[in-house]
């Protein structure tokens, strides 16, 4: 079955800085890895995501990246604020399947 | 994106009892998923419910501790039987919506006591 790791376990970053978030999967079936926000006490929100046939995609202060071949992929937070400060995780799955999740990654942006 | 209603929010329960959880979609999809997250750790699949069949249970996590019902494409329940305080953890039901990704109930506290 499929095996994500995720780096680091904590980020702690200064607000206007980048944050990045890296993930690496087992399973060379999965084609599809979100990311998601986790505050406390909250249900994992979707930030992004992207599927095996991109390479990169882009949302506002958020990029995730794919390597298909080296089977990993990265979060990047830019111009990060405070608001940004919660858990994400990421995922990988071969789509109408179950999700993998990562250890999560607590980030931390002092202001 | 898919709507999904679960309840209870949360719980305290008796040591030995069960409690079901419920969740609801507002459309309807082929297959539903549980989650356990334990505090301060990441999520791990229970099971995989499909309508019609029985569910499929990840290792670690069996029938008779987790029965899961799915008696349609908008509902499913997960029960936690015999409860001890390991068991006390946020349950998540989550969806998979064609475009829109995988999208989570806003899950159920359990604490057994």
């Amino acid at each position: 079955g499929e095996n994500v790791e995720q780096h680091p376990s904590t980020l702690s970053v200064q607000e206007g800085d980048s944050a990045v978030i890296k993930c690496t999967y087992s399973d060379s079936a999965s084609n599809y890895f979100p990311w998601y926000k986790q505050e406390l006490g909250k249900r994992p929100q979707l930030i992004i995501d992207i599927r095996s046939n991109v390479g990169e995609k882009k949302d506002q202060r958020i990029a995730v990246t794919l390597n298909k071949t080296a089977k990993h992929f990265s979060l990047h937070i830019t111009e990060t604020q405070p608001e940004d400060s919660a858990v994400y995780f990421c995922a990988a799955t071969p789509l109408n399947n179950d999700m993998r999740f990562g250890a999560g990654t607590r980030l931390t942006v002092k202001p | 994106s898919a709507v999904i209603s679960q309840k209870p929010s949360r719980d305290i329960c008796q040591r030995g009892t069960s409690l079901t959880i419920q969740c609801q979609v507002d459309s309807q999809v082929t297959m539903m998923f549980w989650y356990r997250q334990q505090p301060g750790q990441s999520l791990t699949l229970i099971a995989t419910a499909n309508q019609g069949s029985e569910a499929t249970y990840e290792s670690g996590f069996v029938i008779d501790k987790f029965p899961i019902s799915r008696p349609n494409l908008t509902f499913s329940t997960l029960t936690v039987s015999n409860m001890s305080p390991e068991d006390s953890s946020i349950y998540l039901c989550s969806v998979e919506v064609a475009g829109y990704g995988y999208t989570f109930g806003s899950g159920t506290r359990l604490t057994v006591v």
